[in-house]
């Protein structure tokens, strides 16, 4: 069964940072793409960061580039999103995503979700 | 970049009833790459719908998606109790932003 557990949420003030860690567990993690949505409170789901399965393709939300960056480490199963200076606007849910197949097929396995909140 | 948006926003139905959501995108898509997920509160989304019309792994007969080019629907047919929910659309094609729709909530009437 595949399972995707998310942590390193918390409550951060504007302009601070944070990291985000996926642990992956049930699938061959190396042969798939990864994801981050967000879900900010009374709003809709939202793409933030994708990794191809080796890491060689790397993609950002336009809100979010240059200040956030996604890895993975395919030996230890996990991908992981640093945060750098934080808005109020950046508070969400975040989730990590599996891709259904390889690369672009789909948002397939969700974890439940880590909460960042970014406030003074 | 495309901007995809759901009709209604709010569906009020009874259980036994079909469902009908629909998402407009802006342009045209490559290779049909539309999804559904279903977003319960305090749970994570869930796929059911990619390649438009292709149920995901576990998904039961009564969800169904058709469509093409910038038109397409969620139906839910024979509406059960677990159905009601949230419902977004998502572009999720080759390279980002991989825009999702704004979501229809599927409500008790």
């Amino acid at each position: 069964e595949v399972q995707l557990e998310e942590s390193g949420g918390d409550l951060v003030q504007p302009g601070g940072s944070l990291r985000l860690s996926c642990s992956a567990v049930g699938f061959r993690f190396s042969d798939y793409g990864m994801y981050w949505v967000r879900h900010a409170p009374g709003k809709g789901l939202e793409f933030v960061a994708a990794i191809s399965s080796n890491g060689g393709s790397i993609y950002y939300a336009d809100f979010v580039r240059g200040r956030f960056t996604i890895s993975r480490d395919n030996s230890k199963k996990t991908v992981n999103l640093e945060m750098s200076r934080l808005r109020t606007d950046d508070t969400a849910l975040y989730y990590c995503v599996k891709d259904r197949i390889r690369w672009s097929g789909g948002f397939e396995s969700w974890g439940q979700g880590t909460p960042v909140t970014v406030s003074s | 970049e495309i901007v995809l948006t759901q009709s209604p926003g709010t569906l009020s139905l009874s259980p036994g009833d079909t469902a009908t959501l629909s998402c407009r995108a802006s342009q045209t898509f490559t290779r049909g790459s539309l999804a559904w997920y279903q977003h319960k509160a305090g749970q994570a989304p869930r796929l059911l719908i990619y390649g438009a019309i292709s149920r995901a792994t576990g998904v039961p007969d009564r969800f169904s998606g058709s469509g093409s080019g910038t038109d397409f629907t969620l139906t839910i047919s024979r509406l059960e109790p677990e159905d009601f929910a949230v419902y977004y659309c998502h572009q999720y094609g080759d390279s980002p932003p991989y825009p999702f729709g704004q979501g229809t909530k599927v409500e008790i009437k």
